[in-house]
């Protein structure tokens, strides 16, 4: 019930194209779904989270879709560039009096090619 | 930016060795976390400390190993006895009081030989 299942595990898409990278999550008492990006030799980094009330959150090219019902969530790169190509987590976490530990997906591969 | 630090980068040692892995946290910030990413795989959390105690931890988390503050800044990792499965990339993260953010470090690369 803790696990967050991602796909795809790798992704090629030609510059300017569209990437999507899917979530899906079992445990209804997750309440903040954040997507990190991570550069070889690097920590993740924030790149675009969203709360369970909303279903969709853009910020620039990145864009979360978000289904309640479904339990899914997924990251889209508009207008992907080169730079993009890193690692994408994404996240899932419950807001508890101490604090909220972060339960990952497994991690997609993008390469943007140019 | 303020960002969160972790020293050393890099860490190779022998089976059976201690280890201390260190994170300076964000100034002001009070949650502190524990990540490991074995290469290739995905990020998996290793434990959560919240006023000068363990508020979390994870199956991986046993007595091997033990977090502590020190002096109010370092927020360390301690393997008491390191076995070659230890071997992976150790992210310290941090929380500001309130919001969801957590920031990574960069990671300390520890290989058990």
């Amino acid at each position: 019930q803790q696990q967050v299942k991602q796909s795809p595990q790798s992704l090629i898409v030609q510059k300017g194209g569209i990437s999507i990278i899917n979530c899906a999550y079992e445990n209804t008492a997750f309440d903040y779904f954040p997507w990190y990006q991570q550069f070889p030799g690097k920590g993740p980094a924030l790149l675009i989270a969203i709360r369970p009330d909303v279903s969709e959150k853009k910020e620039g090219r990145f864009t979360i879709s978000f289904n309640k019902s479904a339990k899914q969530f997924s990251l889209h790169i508009m207008d992907s560039q080169p730079g993009d190509s890193a690692t994408y987590f994404c996240a899932a976490s419950m807001r508890r009096e101490y604090g909220n530990k972060l339960v990952f997906g497994a991690g997609t591969i993008l390469r943007v090619k140019s | 930016e303020p960002e969160v630090t972790q020293t050393p980068s890099h860490q190779v040692t022998q089976m059976g060795q201690e280890v201390i892995l260190r994170c300076v946290p964000i100034s002001n910030h009070l949650y502190f976390y524990w990540y490991r990413q074995i290469l290739g795989q995905k990020v998996e959390f290793l434990v959560s400390f919240y006023n000068n105690e363990i508020s979390e931890k994870s199956e991986i988390f046993d007595d091997q190993f033990s977090v502590e503050r020190p002096d109010g800044s370092n927020f360390t990792l301690k393997i008491r006895s390191t076995k070659l499965e230890d071997s992976a990339m150790y992210f310290c993260a941090t929380l500001r009081t309130s919001g969801n953010e957590q920031f990574f470090g960069p990671g300390t690369r520890l290989t058990v030989l």
